[in-house]
């Protein structure tokens, strides 16, 4: 069965300076993968995917993320963080031999960025 | 927008209650989701329904059922309480398609004392 690994619960760093968020997934099958982002009293956002095409995905807020499939990883990047990142980030995987298209999610990181 | 709306942000509930708690979607969506969120675990999946009246056990059925009567609504029925359901819920929705995202509601924070 496929699973997701989030290392680091939570990741404090200053406000402007880059960030990594680390996703690694347990089957080299092919998989759809997928960043969220919850911020605090809410429900999950979606930040960026992964379907195809070029490893590098571009998502809103400045983030991105690349596909790794030797390494089985999909890190979430932002070269500049703001205060309002602050928040818990979810990644996920779908198998692409799943029918039913569930949605398997990592721990969480939780992103604190201080002034 | 898509909006998926659940009926209660917070409730309490003595062990042993009946507990159902209710999730409505407004975009035709075929699939919906119930997670559970809890620190330290991420979202665990409890059960699916990609149709009506169709649902799909997920990784942690046990002690849940749900009903899907109509395509939009989609409720998760707690049987019977126990304090260790005390967690936050959250309902999802999508189209029936590969590769497409979630759309999460707010969630329904549910304490059983």
């Amino acid at each position: 069965a496929q699973s997701v690994t989030q290392l680091d619960s939570q990741v404090p760093v200053f406000e402007e300076a880059p960030v990594e968020l680390r996703c690694n997934y347990s089957s080299s099958v092919s998989v759809y993968l997928f960043w969220y982002v919850q911020y605090p009293n809410q429900g999950l956002q979606l930040l960026l995917k992964y379907l195809s095409g070029s490893t590098l995905v571009k998502g809103i807020n400045g983030f991105e993320a690349e596909f790794n499939k030797s390494q089985t990883s999909f890190h979430l990047r932002k070269p500049s963080v703001h205060i309002s990142d602050t928040a818990e980030y979810f990644c996920a995987v779908s198998d692409r031999t799943d029918s039913s298209y569930k949605l398997i999610f990592g721990s969480g990181t939780r992103l604190l960025v201080r002034p | 927008d898509v909006k998926v709306t659940q009926s209660s942000r917070y409730l309490v509930k003595r062990t042993g209650e009946k507990v159902f708690l209710e999730c409505v979607q407004d975009m035709d969506h075929e699939n919906m989701f119930w997670y559970r969120q809890d620190p330290g675990l991420g979202l665990r999946l409890i059960y699916f329904s990609y149709d009506v009246k169709m649902k799909e056990k997920g990784d942690i059925p046990e002690g849940y059922s749900v009903s899907r009567e109509k395509k939009e609504r989609f409720s998760l029925i707690l049987e019977s309480a126990s304090t260790n359901q005390t967690s936050m819920y959250l309902c999802a929705s999508s189209y029936y398609r590969v590769g497409v995202p979630l759309h999460f509601g707010n969630g329904t924070r549910l304490t059983v004392t």
